[in-house]
C-alpha cells in the first residue's frame, strides 16, 4: 500500500498550457514535501519543495499548492514547454524515520509543440 | 564538478550470482541511500546511511546488504540475486540525515543502474 499516492500516471498538455499533478498521503509526521523531475535515462533531480507550515511556494513557471488538512499537494506547471517532459515524481519526508523519502509512483508528462 | 555516481551502470546476470553496485559521492554527505525504481511504484528506499559505519533498513531491505566503511562510498550487495530484483538502481546523497535543517535536505541521485537478473 504506497503511503504517497499520485495521479494521474501519464499527462498530454499542450506547449503554453497548465500541467497540473496531484498527490494525497495519509501519514501526519510527514514534514518536507519535494517534488522530483526525472529525464530519461537520468537520476531524479530536486524541481521544489515545500513544507507544510505554507499554503503555497512559487518557483518561475513551477508551483507546489499544499493542504495539510486535507493531506494533499499538487505541482502546476504554467505555460508548459516541451522541455519540461519527464516524469515527475512527489514525495514525503518523514524526519523521524532518517530522512527516507516515500515517493509517488510517477506521472509522465508530455508536452506537445 | 559535485555529484553521485554508480558502477556499472548496466548489468546482465543470472540467479545467484553475488553482485556490487557501487555508489560514490563527492560533496562530503553524511546521508547516503538506495533507492529501487520499478513502474508504477515510483521509487521506494532499501537502505540508508546516516554516517560512516551507521547503516538501517528502509521499506525494502530484503535480499540486499550495505556498507559504509568511508563517508564517500555506500555499496549495494546482493547476495544471491534473485530475478524479482530486476530493477533501476539510484544512489542519492544530501548533506544531513534528518531534521529540518535548511538546505540539507536536498537528495543528489547517481545516474541510476539497471540491472537485470535471468
Amino acid at each position: 500500500q504506497q503511503q504517497v499516492k499520485q495521479s494521474p500516471q501519464s499527462l498530454i498538455v499542450q506547449k503554453g498550457g497548465i500541467s497540473i499533478i496531484n498527490c494525497a498521503y495519509e501519514n501526519t509526521a510527514f514534514d518536507y514535501f519535494p517534488w522530483y523531475q526525472q529525464f530519461p535515462g537520468k537520476g531524479p533531480a530536486l524541481l521544489i519543495a515545500i513544507r507544510p507550515d505554507v499554503s503555497e511556494k512559487k518557483e518561475g513557471r513551477f508551483t507546489i499548492s499544499f493542504n495539510k488538512s486535507a493531506k494533499q499537494f499538487s505541482l502546476h506547471i504554467m505555460d508548459s514547454q516541451p522541455g519540461d517532459s519527464a516524469t515527475y515524481f512527489c514525495a514525503a519526508r518523514d524526519h523521524n524515520a532518517g530522512n527516507m523519502l516515500t515517493f509517488g509512483g510517477g506521472t509522465r508528462l508530455m508536452v506537445k509543440p | 564538478e559535485a555529484q553521485v555516481t554508480q558502477n556499472p551502470r548496466y548489468l546482465i546476470t543470472v540467479t545467484g550470482k553475488k553482485l556490487t553496485v557501487t555508489c560514490s559521492q563527492n560533496m562530503n554527505h553524511e546521508y547516503m541511500s538506495w533507492y529501487r525504481q520499478d513502474p508504477g511504484l515510483g521509487l521506494r528506499q532499501i537502505y540508508y546511511s546516516m554516517n560512516v559505519e551507521v547503516t538501517d533498513k528502509g521499506d525494502v531491505p530484503e535480499g540486499y546488504k550495505v556498507s559504509r566503511k568511508e563517508k564517500r562510498n555506500f555499496p549495494l550487495i546482493l547476495e544471491s540475486p534473485s530475478p524479482n530484483q530486476t530493477s533501476l538502481y539510484f544512489c542519492a546523497s544530501s548533506l544531513s540525515g534528518g531534521g529540518p535543517r535548511l538546505g540539507t535536505d536536498t537528495q543528489y541521485f547517481g545516474p541510476g543502474t539497471r540491472l537485470t537478473v535471468l
